[in-house]
């Protein structure tokens, strides 16, 4: 029961268009969601995160969007640029107290930007 | 500026074997996780610690076992290795385990079982 769904495994953009990747969950339980970076042979790296009382958070380049109703969330990077290739992990923490901040992840898509 | 540290990098153990991965972190975070990646997979939470001496497990605790004697330390210990635990192990920490505070990777143990 895969609680967290990255269903495209990779996208391939051109330097300086836009890069959308998707994430939907199933539980209703989950309050914050998370975008992490992974490159080769590192461990992920923080991107952007957002409340579920949101519905927009932008970082620079970095946009993420959560649609509530739908259970979907998306990550929007523009401009690409081919230093964005790399993992993309979707991950969402469960509210409360007794969820000591556990997150539960996506499977990942692999984002290639071609110069 | 460490962050969080994990040894070693790569491993191959034999079936039976048993080993301690490493883990230590430098931000004086409280909260520790273990997690495992397989090959096309997210990653997998295996134990989690929310303090020196408080441990529990996660989603796939079977076959490992973790302490936490220390704030900086939280190892990962596998008693009987298994060709199923072959995996890249990740350690990560949090100042706390609220909101939307991120959680902070070492680089992996690349660790096979043959």
């Amino acid at each position: 029961d895969q609680q967290v769904k990255q269903n495209s495994p990779s996208l391939s953009v051109q330097e300086g268009r836009i890069s959308i990747l998707n994430c939907d969950y199933t539980n209703s339980m989950f309050d914050y969601f998370l975008w992490y970076k992974k490159y080769p042979a590192e461990g992920p790296t923080f991107l952007i995160s957002i409340s579920s009382i949101k519905d927009k958070n932008e970082d620079g380049r970095f946009t993420v969007f959560l649609n509530k109703s739908a259970k979907h969330l998306s990550l929007h990077i523009v401009p690409s640029q081919p230093g964005d290739s790399a993992v993309y992990f979707c991950a969402a923490k469960e509210a409360g107290g007794t969820s000591y901040g556990k997150l539960t992840f996506g499977q990942g898509t692999i984002l290639t930007v071609h110069p | 500026n460490a962050g969080v540290t994990q040894t070693p990098k790569f491993r191959i153990l034999k079936i039976g074997q048993s080993m301690t991965l490493q883990c230590t972190q430098d931000m004086n975070h409280n909260y520790m996780y273990w997690y495992r990646q397989d090959p096309g997979m997210g990653l997998k939470l295996i134990y989690y610690s929310v303090g020196a001496g408080i441990t529990d497990k996660g989603e796939v605790p079977n076959g490992y076992n973790v302490s936490r004697s220390t704030t900086e330390d939280f190892p990962l210990r596998l008693e009987l290795a298994a060709p199923s635990q072959t995996s890249v192990y990740f350690c990560a920490s949090s100042y706390s385990g609220s909101g939307g505070q991120p959680q902070h990777f070492g680089d992996g143990t690349r660790l096979s079982i043959l």
